[in-house]
């Protein structure tokens, strides 16, 4: 079965860019996968960000970006603030058993 | 706006069953997917499963599959999660979330995807003797 993997930490400036990356056991991920990322602050539900690798909802920051990147999903987030500071996660979309897999978190620090 | 409010904590000793429930409101109940998602403390999320509450059709992650029911009652607009009898490893953070759901059908793609778009703000369920 499949393991999503994500950085396990990153650090950002305030103001700076940085890409949080989401890779697949089973090879490349694609927009077959229809990558899903979501932002969660400490005590809070996550929050959906991106759907479908790079569409944003309404209540999306324009600074978060998806994409897909070396044969990885990414979440962009250009010009980081301090709300920002958070965990991200990723869910990736499959055949088979087990349809559905969260990778295991980034914890992003601005700092 | 689309609102999913969920029930209040729970603290219950092993054995003990258990429901615990996520009322949808601002959209239309029926026509969408609605799961949960699990959060272990100081841990990542895991998918659970699914419900369609038009017709009661279920999904499950095999890691749950038997372990837990998920149900709905259209009427009132509330998804459950049920256990029949807890272990101390339940003890988590429990998220309901209103889930997109598709199927690709290309010369690549042969499969359903999901996701969610709007969350419940989460129940957590402590279990201990």
């Amino acid at each position: 079965q499949a393991v999503v993997t994500q950085e396990p930490s990153l650090t950002v400036s305030p103001g700076g860019t940085v890409t949080l990356t989401c890779g697949s056991s089973t090879g490349a991920v694609t927009s077959d996968h229809y990558p899903y990322w979501f932002q969660q602050k400490p005590g809070q539900a996550p929050r959906t960000l991106i759907y479908d690798t790079s569409n944003k909802h309404s209540w999306t920051p324009v600074r978060f970006s998806g994409s897909l990147l070396g044969g990885k999903a990414a979440l962009t987030l250009s010009g980081a603030q301090p709300e920002d500071e958070a965990e991200y996660y990723c869910l990736l979309s499959y055949s088979g058993a087990r349809p559905v897999v969260f990778g295991g978190g980034t914890k992003l620090t601005v700092l | 706006e689309v609102q999913l409010v969920q029930s209040g904590a729970e603290v219950k000793k092993p054995g003990e069953s258990l429901k615990i429930s996520c009322k949808g409101s601002g959209y239309s109940f029926t026509s969408h997917w609605i799961g949960w998602v699990r959060q272990m403390p100081g841990k990542g999320l895991e998918w659970m499963g699914i419900i369609y509450p038009g017709d009661s059709e279920t999904r499950y992650s095999p890691s749950f599959q038997g372990q837990v029911t998920i149900s709905a009652d259209k009427s009132i607009s509330t998804a459950y999660l049920q256990w029949s009898s807890l272990k101390a490893s339940d003890t988590a953070m429990y998220y309901c979330a209103r889930h997109l759901l598709g199927y690709c059908s290309t010369a690549t793609c042969n499969h359903y995807y999901y996701g969610m778009d709007v969350w419940g703000q989460g129940t957590t369920v402590t279990v201990s003797s």
